[in-house]
């Protein structure tokens, strides 16, 4: 079975512009959560989401928004992007109701705004 | 809002010899999970290990185990044996057991590497 997958790897955006990142998770996988990490820190809950609906939502401005499809994969999407949006960007998969199974993540996309 | 500290920034260890790596977290809940994930430089985050805060038994995964200590709220981390393939980040985490909280709280890591 493929891992959890994330697309693009790397991408370089201008402040001011969007970005659309994508996730499919794990065959099985209803709920995906994205999380944002800075270099050198560890990686901050965005949104969780599960059955297209938002379950939870980390201290993220509203330029940051995401949504999830009928298949189960999600994209991020951020307006308006900022210096500070430079980041590796995560994706994780899960059962939910896996209790302590933990999450399966990517490999992340890596945004870089200049 | 639950914190989880990691206070060793960075650590090495020899080829063959032990690690541990210390985690707290500070909570109100009486159950929860934690965990243990690796980030190599290939950057996927891989579970290394987990416990169920209501389980005493500390848990155990080949050459990785946990010292759960919950009065204390310490959770530390255990590499027997490293092995040059240890090198990565690692990153202590909590979750939440309550209903629909699913999100991961995440230490600030630890890097540790391993000398051949």
């Amino acid at each position: 079975d493929a891992g959890v997958t994330q697309s693009p790897t790397h991408l370089i955006k201008t402040r001011g512009q969007h970005v659309t990142l994508r996730c499919s998770p794990i065959s099985g996988h209803k709920s995906v959560s994205w999380y944002q990490q800075v270099l050198g820190q560890g990686p901050q809950f965005i949104f969780q989401y599960y059955e297209k609906e938002e379950r939870g939502r980390g201290n993220f401005p509203d330029r940051f928004s995401a949504r999830q499809f009928p298949n189960y994969s999600s994209e991020l999407n951020v307006n308006a992007l900022l210096l500070g949006d430079s980041a590796l960007y995560l994706c994780a998969s899960s059962l939910v109701g896996s209790g302590a199974s933990g999450y399966t993540f990517g490999s992340g996309t890596r945004l870089t705004v200049v | 809002a639950q914190t989880v500290t990691q206070s060793q920034p960075e650590m090495s260890v020899q080829e063959a010899e032990t690690v541990t790596l210390s985690c707290t977290y500070d909570t109100s809940e009486n159950n929860y999970y934690l965990f243990w994930y690796k980030q190599p430089p290939s950057r996927q985050m891989i579970l290394v290990i987990r416990q169920e805060a209501y389980k005493q038994q500390n848990a155990t995964e080949n050459r990785f185990s946990v010292n759960f200590q919950k009065a204390a709220k310490s959770f530390s981390l255990k590499i027997s044996d490293s092995q040059l393939g240890d090198t990565a980040m690692y990153f202590c985490a909590f979750r939440d057991s309550g209903a629909g909280s699913y999100q991961l709280t995440f230490g600030k890591g630890t890097k540790l590497s391993v000398i051949p």
